[in-house]
């Protein structure tokens, strides 16, 4: 692993599924985001962990939860996915007052 | 409420030519600013930084500028190529470490054309 790394890259979901969004690094960054990307809105932040076993809510909480139970893993689960969370999902990481680096993405559909 | 605002949010060019990309920000207390590059279907790549004290930044054909002052910076791509079609992010971080002290622009989607 180089970086960081989302899974999956696309899923279908189904209304009313649970779904893990996994995102995973290496870089022992202390700080790591989950945003979401939609057009004409930008990138707006859902939650983030400044640490391990910490995590605080963004702009858009509502509908996910996070876990930071180590350094390397962020995971986002949307506990019911319902239609509005389609979306393209970032997940970052970040060292310090450093750049924040992005994954590639996760393309979720809810139908 | 910390916000920063893009400007345009879509451009097309051709080929060859330069265009500025613009970027006012309302965060405080500022720490950096930093434009990003999305390819279509990539997440965000960061190209320049731009601290309090720093005017201007180069990095190859992109070069940044900042007004602390005015609260105003610019995007500048010199002799444009295809490869260059992307969004451009302009992302101001806020002093600290929190997780909620970076803010997003809306982005400026570029198009270079043949």
């Amino acid at each position: 692993i180089a970086g960081i790394t989302q899974a999956p890259t696309s899923q279908i979901l189904a209304a009313g599924r649970r779904m893990t969004l996994r995102c995973t690094q290496d870089m022992r960054h202390n700080a790591m985001y989950w945003y979401r990307q939609d057009l004409g809105l930008g990138l707006r932040l859902i939650h983030y962990s400044n640490t391990a076993g910490t995590t605080g809510k963004g702009e858009v909480p509502d509908g996910y939860s996070v876990s930071r139970a180590n350094t390397d893993d962020f995971p986002l689960t949307l506990a019911s996915a319902v239609p509005s969370q389609t979306s393209v999902y970032f997940c970052a990481s970040r060292g310090g007052n450093t750049e924040a680096f992005f994954g590639q993405g996760t393309r979720l559909t809810v139908v | 409420k910390n916000q920063v605002e893009q400007s345009p949010q879509s451009l097309i060019i051709l080929e060859g030519k330069n265009c500025t990309l613009q970027c006012n920000y309302t965060v405080s207390p500022f720490s950096n600013l930093r434009w990003y590059k999305q390819d279509t279907g990539r997440g965000p790549v960061s190209l320049t930084i731009m601290t309090f004290s720093e005017n201007t930044k180069s990095n190859g054909r992109y070069t940044a500028t900042l007004d602390a002052d005015t609260k105003q910076s610019s995007l500048h791509i010199t002799a444009s190529q295809l490869s260059d079609s992307a969004s451009y992010i302009c992302v101001v971080s806020a002093m600290g470490n929190a997780g909620n002290m970076l803010t997003f622009g809306g982005g400026t989607r570029l198009m270079v054309k043949p």
